[in-house]
């Protein structure tokens, strides 16, 4: 089958730095994608890695290694605002069908 | 980037009757759209894939007379929820691919919540 897999729940104090890996499996692969989603919004979309490495986009950064199946998700000096679900996914077959690992929660704490 | 519309971002109905949600694509052409279900705290679920011009391809376990999906222009994508009962209430969420082509980069409307009484 097709899974990713995160962890459940995170919890960080304002202007920490926090991880939230993601590792895959899956039949085919492109990249992996990273989503937020505030309680009761929809998801909007935050990072792609089509290659091995690291791709930064202001506070978030996000990582991959294909030879592991493994990427991360990393958001620095950490504010009340992200607060929110995180989603790893991926498109196995490039049709634009993607799997969304379980999602992550972060608190983040004053 | 793109923007998806979705309406209505709530509704509530009866057992039985029946519901049309409707997704737009407002800045861009959508050959393809996607429709997930979402329930609380969970992750979102892949229905099926709305095909302007053609028959929506469903996901495996989704009924497709149950949820009757209609493509009929490049901007919008309808999902009606027939029959409905308290077991399908849900949040459901409409989603375009990005137009590079890059599956994995997906705009996503507001989603609908929709409660069966």
């Amino acid at each position: 089958g097709q899974s990713l897999e995160q962890p459940s729940e995170v919890t960080a104090v304002e202007g920490a730095i926090v991880q939230i890996n993601c590792t895959y499996q899956t039949s085919g692969f492109y990249g992996l994608s990273w989503y937020q989603q505030h309680d009761g919004g929809a998801p909007t979309f935050l990072s792609y890695n089509g290659l091995d490495g690291l791709e930064e986009t202001g506070r978030f950064s996000s990582f991959l290694s294909r030879s592991d199946s493994y990427g991360y998700l990393l958001l620095q000096e950490l504010q009340m605002k992200d607060s929110a679900s995180y989603f790893c996914a991926t498109d196995p077959g490039n049709t634009g069908k993607l799997i969304f690992g379980q999602g992550t929660t972060l608190q983040v704490k004053p | 980037g793109a923007v998806v519309s979705q309406h209505p971002s709530w509704v509530i109905c009866k057992s039985g009757t029946s519901v049309k949600i409707e997704c737009r694509s407002l800045d861009f052409q959508a050959t393809t759209m996607f429709w997930y279900r979402q329930f609380p705290k969970q992750s979102l679920m892949l229905m099926a894939t709305s095909n302007e011009g053609s028959k929506a391809t469903y996901e495996q376990g989704v009924e497709k007379d149950k949820f009757l999906i209609n493509h009929a222009s490049l901007t919008l994508s309808t999902l009606t929820v027939t029959s409905a009962h308290p077991e399908d209430s849900s949040f459901y969420i409409c989603s375009a691919r990005d137009g590079t082509g890059r599956g994995d980069i997906q705009y996503f409307g507001a989603g609908t919540r929709l409660s069966v009484l």
